[in-house]
C-alpha cells in the first residue's frame, strides 16, 4: 500500500514536550517530504530532502528539525519550540533527480497537544 | 518565492454536471504538476499529473490543461459521481524536489 509507513497514527503529548514522528520508506525513493495539513490550510511543507545526509527547510520549518541518516527513514520531531504543533502531519517520498515524479504518501499522523 | 494559489476553496456541483478547479504558479521553473484527491480520513492520492511540455492530458472523466504563459493549470472532472466529492489538491514540483501544494479544493456533489 504505497510502501510508506508513518507510526503511530495517533499521538498525544504534553505541551513542552518534544516528539518524533517516524517515517519509513521501502520504494527505495531518494527524495522524502513532510507536510503539515490544518483546516483549511492545505499541505504546507515543512522540511524536504534529496539525498541521504542532506535536507532543506520549507516553509514553516520553524520548531520542527530532521534528520536523513538512512535513504529509507525520515524522522520528524516536533519541538517545544513548535507554539501550534496539534495537527495531522504527512510523509512522502518520490523519485529524485528528474522533477517529474509524483510523490507518495504515508497515511499520517495526528498529533494533539495538550 | 515558490507558491501555488487554488481555486475555488469550495465548490458544489450538480451530479452529472462539470467540474473545474484552477491553479496557477509563482515560478516558470516548476516543470511538473500533478492534482492529489484527499478523501475523509486519508492520505492523498495522485489523480492525473502534467509535464510542463505538455498542453492537456486526459485521463477518463478527468482532464488536466497547462498554460505555461500564463502560469496557471486547471483540473477539470466530467460527468461528476457522488464519489468525486472529496478535497482536491493541485502542486507544482521544481528542478531542486521541492513539491509547493495548493490550499485545497473541498469538491461536492450533490444529488
Amino acid at each position: 500500500d504505497g510502501g510508506i509507513t508513518q507510526s503511530p497514527k495517533y499521538l498525544f503529548r504534553k505541551e513542552g514536550q518534544n516528539v518524533t514522528l517516524s517515517c519509513e520508506q521501502n520504494l527505495n525513493h531518494d527524495a522524502m517530504y513532510w507536510y503539515r495539513q490544518d483546516p483549511g490550510q492545505g499541505l504546507r511543507l515543512i522540511y524536504y530532502s534529496q539525498i541521504v545526509n542532506d535536507f532543506q527547510k520549507g516553509d514553516i520549518a520553524e520548531g520542527y528539525s530532521v534528520s536523513r541518516e538512512k535513504k529509507e527513514s525520515f524522522p520528524l520531531t516536533v519541538t517545544s519550540a513548535q507554539k501550534n504543533p496539534t495537527a495531522f502531519y504527512l510523509c512522502a517520498s518520490s523519485i529524485e533527480g528528474t522533477g517529474i515524479t509524483e510523490a507518495f504518501f504515508g497515511q499520517g499522523t495526528r498529533l494533539t497537544v495538550v | 518565492g515558490e507558491n501555488v494559489e487554488q481555486h475555488p476553496s469550495t465548490l458544489s456541483v450538480q451530479e452529472g454536471d462539470s467540474a473545474v478547479i484552477k491553479c496557477t504558479y509563482s515560478d516558470s521553473a516548476s516543470n511538473y504538476f500533478p492534482w492529489y484527491k484527499q478523501e475523509l480520513g486519508k492520505r492523498p492520492q495522485l489523480i492525473i499529473d502534467i509535464r510542463s511540455n505538455v498542453g492537456e492530458k486526459k485521463d477518463q472523466r478527468i482532464a488536466v490543461t497547462l498554460n505555461k504563459t500564463a502560469k496557471h493549470f486547471s483540473l477539470h472532472i466530467t460527468e461528476t459521481q457522488p464519489e468525486d466529492s472529496a478535497v482536491y489538491f493541485c502542486a507544482a514540483r521544481w528542478r531542486d524536489d521541492k513539491i509547493i501544494f495548493g490550499k485545497g479544493t473541498r469538491l461536492h456533489i450533490l444529488p
